[in-house]
């Protein structure tokens, strides 16, 4: 089924550790984003990419890092997570052409200990 | 850079009476106009869109509106429901550029009473 898949739900770490929130869609996107954000509040875009190869920082200042190799793939990397970093990231993905309904994942619930 | 604001960021509402949430867009290239709702612990998902060669549309209780010239689009819902209660995000985008992102605004979050 055509969706967008974000793993894993829900991780718990300990401060200093590196971490990669894995993003996958199976609709052909060309853009793909990432968001993130506190319980029913404001969506912070914090990485855009619209194709394989592009990145843009968001908005909102992030020390995360993202990749774009492949179309369906773009991965979150923290490097030293801190519990600043404990939130909701989102991730979402449109089309470039002929309609752009965007589509996000569940969503990974961070707690950074 | 681009923007869009949102108002108001809380809405409480009798069930029964309508609702009102407004947006401005900044980008006077804007397109595309999408609206979703967050329900509490869901991801969002798009309930109406407009385009701008289309000043209004309806889905059942639920309708949009756009004014290009002013820069603002509304969604109105009617006869609320306890289970429209729920976070609202407006956005605006430019369709068919392959580089331009969607803008969300800021988000209300609106309580329909019982």
């Amino acid at each position: 089924e055509a969706d967008i898949y974000q793993t894993p739900r829900y991780l718990v770490i300990g401060t200093g550790k590196k971490i990669t929130l894995e993003c996958s869609q199976t609709m052909g996107h060309d853009k793909m984003y990432w968001y993130q954000q506190d319980p029913g509040m404001e969506l912070h875009l914090i990485h855009y990419s619209y194709g394989v190869n592009s990145t843009e920082k968001g908005d909102l200042s992030s020390e995360s890092t993202v990749s774009r190799i492949r179309t369906e793939h773009f991965p979150l990397t923290l490097e030293s997570a801190r519990p600043s970093h404990t939130s909701q990231y989102l991730c979402a993905s449109n089309p470039s052409w002929g309609g752009t309904e965007a589509f996000f994942g569940q969503g990974t619930r961070l707690t950074v200990v | 850079g681009e923007n869009v604001e949102q108002h108001p960021s809380t809405l409480s509402v009798q069930e029964g009476d309508s609702a009102v949430i407004k947006c401005t867009y900044s980008d006077s290239a804007s397109n595309y106009f999408p609206w979703y709702k967050q329900e509490l612990g869901k991801r969002p998902q798009l309930i109406i869109d407009i385009r701008s060669n289309v000043g209004e549309k309806k889905d059942q209780r639920i309708a949009v509106t756009l004014n290009k010239t002013a820069k603002h689009f509304s969604l109105h819902i009617t006869e609320t429901q306890p289970e429209d209660s729920a976070v609202y995000f407006c956005a605006a985008s430019r369709d068919m550029d392959s580089s331009y992102k969607l803008i969300f605004g800021s988000g209300t979050r609106l309580l329909v009473r019982p």
